[in-house]
């Protein structure tokens, strides 16, 4: 089954504990990115990849990284995270970018305290 | 970034009614996009636009790449309970590399059966 899956679904975590949320797509697609939504501010765009080792920052990428070492895993990386990064997660992928966000994963709730 | 004004914020509509939602942009987009989200999933494409003026049907939706290339609207025929959740406009500028996309912060529909 084509799918993208994020782990963990729900994290609960303390100011400063670096931590990872992990994103995988059996698809064989090139792009993919992340994204948190908030409450009336919809969807926003954090990082996204081309390709392997092609990244670049959406509209919030303050407080987060990512990495693309392999084609099918874009992990998003909270080095200290903050309580303003409590939000829902979600990873998306696609054949490419100009085909659209053909994919999203489950999403994870990311609270910090 | 970029901001996309979609309305209404929220519908309430009786099973069987006709629904239309848009968004706009005062950015010209190469390229709209409609989702819908269910609670607790994440978002699933229903549409996607490339072309100014192109009108695209999929089942009783039909949505409309705007011909100023600011604006798209999506349309639901004859709704059914099922259709109840949050629907998302999106965009994305330019072509080339400019793969980021920007979404509206969502219609939320309700169908009374």
């Amino acid at each position: 089954e084509a799918q993208v899956t994020q782990n963990p679904r729900y994290l609960i975590t303390v100011t400063g504990k670096k931590l990872t949320v992990t994103c995988s797509q059996n698809m064989n697609h090139e792009y993919m990115s992340w994204y948190r939504q908030d409450p009336g501010l919809g969807l926003r765009q954090i990082y996204y990849s081309m390709n392997v080792e092609v990244t670049d920052k959406g509209d919030v990428p303050e407080g987060y990284k990512v990495s693309r070492k392999e084609k099918r895993n874009f992990p998003l990386i909270l080095e200290s995270p903050s309580p303003n990064q409590t939000s829902l997660y979600f990873c998306a992928s696609s054949l490419s970018g100009g085909a659209g966000e053909a994919f999203f994963g489950q999403g994870t709730r990311l609270t910090v305290v | 970034g970029q901001q996309l004004n979609q309305s209404p914020q929220s519908m309430f509509i009786q099973e069987g009614e006709d629904v239309s939602m848009n968004c706009t942009s005062s950015s010209i987009f190469n390229t709209w996009l409609w989702y819908k989200q269910d609670p607790g999933e994440g978002p699933v494409l229903l549409i996607a636009l490339y072309k100014a003026g192109e009108l695209t049907s999929n089942g009783r939706l039909t949505a409309q790449f705007g011909i100023t290339r600011k604006d798209s609207f999506l349309n639901i025929s004859a709704s059914i309970p099922s259709d109840v959740g949050i629907y998302f406009c999106a965009g994305r500028e330019g072509g080339g590399s400019n793969y980021k996309l920007t979404f509206g912060k969502g219609t939320l529909l309700t169908v009374n059966p």
